[in-house]
């Protein structure tokens, strides 16, 4: 497609059950990103995939929380046994990965855990 | 830890006024780059500098890179409700991923 694609939008989930976020990136891209935002707050960085190379989890905050891209293209983000401060917005993005080249961001899945 | 503080954090203005927003670190990024974010969408990538001492313009905006690299600033002129938004800058460093700084939500009033 012609943009980062996130689906779903909208998810809300009863605390302790797992969900899971998807991230269909530009095609072409090959660095993917996971972020996480919580409202009208800055960018909290998860986890990079850069084409073959082993991901950057140095952001993920806890064990529930993993992700996996398959193919070189989708990506995939899960949190098992969500928690109310698991709620926030998760922003994935993809880029070219040439240094300075900017990031397009997809509009997010919103995630509230009640 | 390498951080990007941004200035002000929060923003509201009368059309038409001009105003500066600033990025600062202690750290040296091989590029500088300036998003906008609206409500319900990711951040959309609104300029790349990458000189020390680089002054982008768009429109009504004008981006400066710092002569050593370290901190940036975005200037608006004449503002327009639709320049409301969170101004999020990120710094890039030699293996591509950005430090971002926590944004400026800019808020002006018709």
């Amino acid at each position: 497609g012609a943009g980062v694609s996130q689906s779903p939008s909208n998810k809300v989930t009863e605390k302790g059950k797992d969900v899971e976020l998807r991230c269909d990136p530009i095609s072409g891209h090959t660095a993917l990103y996971w972020y996480r935002q919580s409202l009208g707050q800055g960018l909290e960085f998860l986890i990079y995939f850069q084409g073959n190379s082993a991901p950057d989890k140095s952001g993920l905050p806890s064990d529930r929380f993993s992700a996996e891209r398959t193919g070189g293209s989708v990506s995939t983000l899960t949190i098992q046994r969500t928690q109310q401060e698991d709620s926030a917005v998760y922003l994935c993005a993809s880029s070219l990965a040439l240094r300075g080249d900017g990031y397009t961001f997809g509009s997010g899945t919103r995630l509230t855990v009640v | 830890t390498q951080l990007l503080e941004q200035s002000p954090q929060f923003l509201s203005i009368q059309e038409g006024e001009n105003l500066t927003v600033y990025c600062n670190s202690s750290s040296v990024f091989s590029s500088l780059q300036w998003y906008r974010q609206e409500p319900g969408e990711g951040p959309v990538l609104l300029v790349t500098v990458v000189t020390g001492g680089e002054v982008k313009k768009l429109k009504r905006l004008t981006f400066q890179f710092g002569d050593a690299r370290k901190d940036s600033s975005l200037h608006i002129t004449a503002a327009q409700p639709g320049d409301t938004g969170l101004y999020l800058c990120a710094g890039g460093k030699s293996n591509y991923q950005l430090i971002w700084g926590a944004g400026t939500k800019l808020i002006i009033k018709p």
